[in-house]
């Protein structure tokens, strides 16, 4: 069964600073995707950054990067140019496509504080 | 705004009692997913259905069922529940069932006394 490892409950970073999150995974499988999932206090569920763990490059969105490293079954989250708007539960998630059967694991959480 | 609806957002209820969460998809996605995220036990998938039909589940209990309807919204239900059972659950869908590209909805808080 796959595993997702967020070993860093809390974090806290000054507003304009950058902060990398930590997740690792453990899985045989090749094919699968990775996310980052942001929940504010509203609770609702809000997709950062999707990684396909058969492309090579890192993805990107905006201020939010990832850094994939596949072998080592890493997959960090870097939050350049901070805003309190950030201020959340990250979650960490790895999915196997649901075309081959359920699996979507999510990690327990890095609860995020960017202070002003 | 998601696009996927909840209702309700709050319940309260009593042990024993059955509850029915509902759910319905963005506009033109045909899968529809629902999680459990409580506190003991985090965020936890439950079950899948595309298109009317049941694709695959995760951690459900005996105790929960659910349904697609031809409309495609999907009801939860919650049977003979047990304190252990107060989470928020939310639903996700998607256009496809492999499932890369989700969408949440804002969540039903569940509340059993």
């Amino acid at each position: 069964a796959q595993t997702v490892t967020q070993s860093q409950p809390e974090m806290s970073v000054q507003e304009a600073e950058t902060v990398t999150l930590s997740c690792t995974y453990d899985t045989s499988e090749n094919n699968y995707y990775l996310f980052w999932y942001k929940q504010p206090p509203s609770r609702q569920m809000i997709l950062v950054i999707r990684q396909e763990a058969y492309k090579q490059q890192n993805a990107t969105e905006n201020r939010f990067s990832v850094n994939f490293q596949k072998a080592a079954k890493s997959f960090s989250l870097k939050i350049s140019d901070s805003q309190l708007g950030d201020t959340a539960m990250y979650f960490c998630a790895f999915m196997k496509p649901f075309n081959y059967g359920q699996n979507f694991v999510f990690g327990p959480g890095t609860r995020l504080s960017v202070l002003p | 705004d998601s696009g996927v609806t909840q209702t309700p957002k709050h319940l309260i209820t009593a042990t024993g009692q059955r509850v029915t969460l509902r759910c319905s998809p963005r506009s033109g996605d045909l899968s529809v997913y629902w999680y459990q995220q409580s506190l003991d036990q985090g965020l936890q998938f439950l079950i899948q259905y595309y298109n009317g039909e049941e694709r695959a589940k995760g951690n459900i209990l005996e105790r929960f069922s659910a349904q697609q309807f031809p409309d495609l919204h999907s009801e939860l239900n919650l049977s003979s529940l047990e304190l252990g059972d107060s989470a928020l659950y939310f639903c996700a869908s998607s256009v496809d069932r492999a499932g890369a590209e989700q969408y949440f909805g804002p969540g039903t808080r569940l509340t059993v006394t």
